[in-house]
């Protein structure tokens, strides 16, 4: 299995332009998760979807971003427009249940916004 | 208000010598506590889930505890090696009234192992 797929691995993009992140979730399972993390402020759960559903969507800091699970194998995060308070490296994860079964890490994507 | 506090912010020790990782927290109602380790540049890589009813869990040379009455957790790193040089994170699950689970995380320890 080849885990968790992120792309891109590096963004770098400009202030105002659009940024979409993608995430091929383990087959099989059952929930998806996008996650940020930043220095200051840690790892910070955004959305969780449950058989392409939005279950929780509180973490999400605002209306420039959203969450789209279009199938079981295929999410995106997308920040229109982007900020350079949005700079951080983007996780997505998946696990075979709900949120409290073991949760699989992509590698994550480092979003530079400039 | 739901937290999950970790403590030392960072460490370091040498070769071969034990460690123990600390984690308190307020949630509630508890459903579970995980311990994931974090090597730079990568995702977390979960280590111990443990519930209510688990007092000790161990993965190789990780050994975590829970005492579900104070609120703590522990993570227990016997003869450290240098690639346990990573950061461990503490992550509380609490039961929503949907079935979902909330997830509180702390801010992570930083171990550094030196030969």
């Amino acid at each position: 299995d080849a885990g968790v797929i992120q792309s891109p691995r590096h963004e770098v993009t400009e202030m105002g332009q659009e940024v979409t992140l993608r995430c091929k979730p383990i087959s099989g399972h059952n929930s998806l998760f996008w996650y940020r993390q930043t220095m200051m402020r840690g790892l910070e759960l955004l959305i969780y979807f449950n058989n392409n559903v939005p279950i929780d969507d509180s973490g999400m800091p605002e209306d420039r971003f959203s969450a789209k699970m279009p199938n079981a194998s295929f999410s995106t995060l997308k920040i229109q427009p982007s900020e350079p308070r949005d700079s951080a490296v983007y996780f997505c994860a998946s696990s075979p249940g709900l949120a409290e079964d073991e949760q699989y890490f992509g590698p994550g994507t480092r979003l530079t916004v400039t | 208000k739901n937290q999950v506090e970790q403590s030392p912010q960072s460490l370091i020790i040498l070769e071969g010598k034990n460690c123990t990782l600390q984690c308190n927290y307020t949630v509630s109602p508890f459903s579970n506590l995980r311990w994931y380790k974090q090597d730079t540049g990568r995702g977390p890589v979960s280590l111990t889930i443990m519930t209510f009813s688990e007092n000790t869990k161990s993965n190789g040379r990780y050994t975590a505890t829970l005492d579900a009455d104070t609120k703590q957790s522990s993570l227990h790193i016997t003869a450290s090696q240098l690639s346990d040089s990573a950061s461990y994170i503490c992550v509380v699950s609490a039961f929503l009234r949907t079935g979902a689970n909330n997830l509180f995380f702390g801010t992570g320890t930083r171990l550094t192992v030196i030969p």
